[in-house]
């Protein structure tokens, strides 16, 4: 089983829905990271938390601690939001960061 | 600004030869890394480097090899020895807990 786990693996949603993405993880983390990879694969970093709630326009992330369970949401999606989200999370003072496979996002207009 | 910078995007080399991809960072960070990615598959770290002249193995590193003589550069070679060599290459740098990554190089090799 892998160290975290992300759902959906693929997820095709109209423009204007709320989306969900889910990861789970099984060990103990100082650090969550949700990142974005757009088809031409450059990678951006869209949050780091390790507690409770964040937003970044139509993004929020949320972490369970307790429950080893973070979320992504985005309101009102749209095409250009069609990417990868990778969920990775980073365990005390190491740098390393232990990946998930990934949820491919396609959102229709 | 600040950034990584990769390159060349795109790479063709033929089986047997050794190709070096370039990685520079101008963010003043001590750690960079790089990564494989396989077409629906997640990252996998091939080496990382936390400190100049000091670098460890990731979970791939059979058939690259890197070096850090410098902060802002950590070039990746992938040899012949790899046997798959065909694949996204991302490198990354990073603050305490947060990385930063370049734009990848996609090799291909025939």
């Amino acid at each position: 089983k892998n160290e975290v786990e992300q759902s959906p693996q693929n997820l095709t949603a109209q423009e204007g829905e709320f989306i969900t993405i889910n990861c789970s993880y099984s060990v103990g983390i100082s650090a969550l990271h949700w990142l974005q990879q757009h088809p031409g694969g450059g990678i951006v970093s869209l949050f780091m938390l390790s507690s409770g709630k964040k937003k970044h326009g139509r993004l929020i992330a949320t972490i369970n601690i307790q429950e080893k369970h973070s979320s992504l949401h985005i309101t009102a999606s749209h095409p250009r939001d069609s990417a990868v989200y990778i969920c990775a999370v980073s365990r005390g003072s190491n740098y390393q960061l232990i990946w998930g496979a990934g949820t491919k996002l396609i959102i229709k207009p | 600004d600040g950034g990584i910078t990769q390159s060349p995007k795109y790479l063709f080399r033929k089986e047997g030869q050794n190709v070096t991809l370039s990685c520079e960072q101008n963010l003043n960070h001590d750690a960079m890394y790089w990564y494989r990615q396989d077409p629906g598959q997640g990252l996998r770290l091939i080496y990382y480097s936390q400190i100049v002249n000091d670098f460890q193995k990731g979970d791939i590193a059979e058939g690259y090899s890197v070096s850090r003589e410098k902060k802002e550069s950590f070039p990746l070679t992938v040899t012949s020895a790899q046997k798959n060599p065909t694949a996204f290459y991302l490198c990354a740098s990073s603050t305490h807990y947060e990385q930063y990554f370049g734009p990848g190089t996609r090799l291909t090799v025939t």
